[in-house]
């Protein structure tokens, strides 16, 4: 059974500073990786999607990495900005038709200023 | 309106209630899934549709009986419910073709309260 685990659970950060997320997964037998973000009681916005074959995908200051056959992803953030404050989910897809989502339980994220 | 839709917003209901939570996609997608978030665990995935026909039942109990009517709506009816099954209820749904880009598109989520 995939597990997903995200460290750390918390993080605090001055505004404009780089920071990293860790994601990793138990089952290398992926076909991709996403990163969502969520905000407090809302729905979850997809932020980047890497596929088993890709090594990394980079969105204005994001920047996410695949690393299949060690189980592990990360999500950088460049000049972190108040408007960042927000649960960062990680996700392992499984083949089939429909998506099938595991997710990891998250990291809250509160940049400050 | 555009993206996936969920209503009601909020919902408290009893334990002998019975009560339904709808989930609206305008996306043009084959596939619908609902959700429940608990606080400090993951995102479970309750159930998936793909073309208006369950492919997933993820262990869930009968108390949760899902309904896809269309490949644009999806409803989780909801009868005698537990306090335990107080969470976030979210939908989505995806194109559904199988693709490695298939990206799910998320509801704002159904916040349920059982007394």
């Amino acid at each position: 059974k995939q597990e997903v685990t995200q460290i750390p659970a918390a993080l605090s950060v001055p505004e404009g500073e780089n920071l990293v997320l860790n994601c990793s997964f138990t089952d290398s037998a992926i076909y991709n990786l996403q990163w969502f973000r969520q905000d407090p009681g809302k729905g979850l916005t997809s932020l980047l999607l890497i596929q088993s074959s890709q090594r990394e995908q980079t969105s204005g200051r994001l920047n996410a990495s695949l690393d299949k056959s060690s189980g592990r992803s990360t999500l950088y953030i460049a000049a972190s900005q108040p408007g960042d404050s927000a649960t960062y989910l990680c996700a392992v897809r499984h083949g089939g038709t429909a998506s099938k989502l595991t997710f990891g339980t998250g990291t809250r994220l509160q940049v400050t200023l | 309106e555009t993206g996936v839709t969920q209503t009601p917003r909020h919902l408290v209901m009893g334990m002998t209630n019975k009560k339904s939570l709808k989930c609206e996609q305008h996306l043009g997608h084959n596939a619908m899934y609902w959700y429940k978030q608990s606080a400090k665990k993951p995102l479970e995935l309750m159930f998936v549709y793909s073309l208006e026909e369950r492919v997933e039942n993820n262990s869930v109990p009968s108390r949760f009986s899902p309904e896809c009517p269309n490949s644009s709506h999806l409803f989780l009816h909801l009868h005698t419910l537990q306090p335990e099954d107080s969470a976030l209820y979210l939908c989505a749904s995806s194109l559904g073709r199988g693709g490695s880009t298939d990206t799910q598109y998320f509801g704002p989520g159904t916040r349920l309260t059982v007394l």
